[in-house]
């Protein structure tokens, strides 16, 4: 089952203009973590984002984590055609055992128009 | 550099071929992964290792072995290729999942059932 989904599926912006992901996801975690993927790749890690932070920013990204909504959101300011791809999070997750598994959303495609 | 290497890229089966997906990462990496990616549905885990010697299941294990007898090297293993397991499998890496480390992927292979 997916544990992060991602709102917008598809999102089509204008060079120039801000793009927002949101992300929700449903157990307790350690951190949540934003990809991009262009087409035809491997993902790219973005940022990593712990429980216990509330924003982060990283160049033209801006993440923010509510743990009590249990959602996140990514942000591209001042968007490039460079930055069309898929954006998925993903969430490492707390369990009782040893080992741990990071669970992906199902993805925003993101189109930024020259 | 190499970072996460998948061999191979591409890949034609007929249904009941077996065969093995490689990948080898280079930077002593504990944790290591399998997931594929279906049109709509993101990035689901099939098997895990967080170390030499260790593997468990994901998500979607089934029609799959994995085996991890270096740190380097994790192979899936097709044993009975069937349709439904067209997809595009990819490997990824962390020091360690659960310490706020991000995943490196490798490029992916692209499968086909036929």
């Amino acid at each position: 089952s997916q544990q992060g989904e991602e709102d917008p599926q598809a999102l089509s912006i204008q060079e120039g203009e801000n793009a927002t992901m949101n992300c929700s996801y449903k157990t307790s975690i350690n951190n949540l973590q934003w990809y991009r993927q262009n087409s035809g790749r491997g993902l790219v890690h973005l940022i990593l984002i712990r429980s216990n932070e509330r924003e982060k920013h990283s160049g033209r990204l801006r993440v923010t984590l509510d743990t009590s909504k249990k959602s996140s959101s990514l942000l591209i300011t001042a968007s490039r055609a460079a930055d069309t791809a898929s954006y998925f999070c993903a969430t490492d997750e707390r369990t009782s055992g040893s080992a741990r598994q990071l669970t992906f959303g199902s993805g925003t495609q993101l189109t930024v128009l020259p | 550099n190499a970072g996460v290497t998948q061999t191979p890229k591409f890949q034609v089966l007929k249904t009941g071929q077996s065969m093995t997906l490689q990948c080898a990462q280079d930077m002593n990496h504990e944790y290591m992964s399998w997931y594929r990616q279906d049109p709509g549905m993101g990035l689901r885990l099939i098997h895990y290792s967080v170390g030499a010697g260790i593997t468990d299941q994901g998500e979607v294990p089934n029609g799959y072995n994995v085996s991890r007898s270096t740190t380097e090297d994790f192979p899936l293993r097709l044993l009975s290729a069937a349709p439904s397991q067209t997809s595009v499998y990819f490997c990824a890496s962390t020091p360690m999942l659960g310490v706020n480390q991000p995943q490196h992927f490798g490029d992916g292979t692209r499968l086909s059932i036929l």
